[in-house]
């Protein structure tokens, strides 16, 4: 049950772009399409923004997107806005009814 | 309005015990899969355990296994956390998650803060 990698942080300017990675093994983000990502402002509950890889809930802006390729998974923010500065966490799916989460991204909106 | 408000933490000593509720409303509570995951102070989140529908199948992370004890009253619309043996570690904001998608969480209580130390 080690946690993903994902690089502590990301930056971009307003109405940039950012992609943040989340790095597991065959025996979670490589083995199963159920990755999710969170977002998480300082002192609040993290929101999901991304299940199932690349699926968004009602409500969360088409400029959040997901995608995996192999063991690695990745969160794509595009058109950056001052309310995504946040930290972002990956989750996936371990086997057995076993989750895991990433480390964290802190991201900055410069 | 999907509602999830955990209770139950404080400050307790090594080795005590602590159980947390989590008190589910605007949804039918026993449709669905509900977890634990926690927050050590200024750290990352950390999946803690699950629980299925019925409360006939659970699981663990190792750190907490044999340990803490998930469990759920579907008539009480209530989760729960039995921690007991608790150690200086398991300092942290818990979260109940409501399992509403495939292979993820989307909606997440307050959170509730345990903290132990003597």
């Amino acid at each position: 049950q080690s946690a993903l990698t994902q690089p502590p942080s990301a930056s971009g300017s307003p109405g940039q772009s950012v992609t943040i990675s989340c790095t597991g093994t065959i025996s979670d983000v490589g083995g199963y399409n159920y990755v999710s990502w969170y977002q998480q402002h300082p002192g609040k509950a993290p929101k999901l923004m991304i299940y199932e890889v690349s699926q968004r809930p009602s409500g969360v802006p088409d400029r959040f997107s997901g995608s995996k390729s192999g063991n690695t998974a990745s969160l794509t923010v595009s058109g950056l806005q001052a309310e995504d500065e946040a930290d972002y966490y990956c989750s996936s799916y371990a086997g057995s009814y076993n989750y895991v989460f990433g480390t964290g991204t802190k991201v900055t909106v410069l | 309005e999907v509602q999830l408000v955990e209770s139950g933490g404080g400050l307790v000593q090594p080795g005590a015990s602590l159980r947390l509720s989590c008190a589910a409303s605007g949804f039918t509570f026993s449709s669905h899969w509900m977890q634990w995951v926690r927050q050590a102070p200024g750290k990352g989140l950390v999946w803690v355990s699950l629980i299925n529908r019925d409360g006939s199948s659970t699981t663990y992370a190792d750190s907490v296994k044999g340990r803490f004890t998930i469990s759920r009253d579907n008539a009480k619309n209530t989760l729960y956390l039995q921690m007991n043996s608790l150690r200086a570690e398991d300092t942290a904001v818990y979260y109940c998650e409501r399992g509403g998608v495939p292979g993820g969480f989307d909606y997440w209580g307050q959170g509730t803060l345990v903290t132990v130390s003597s």
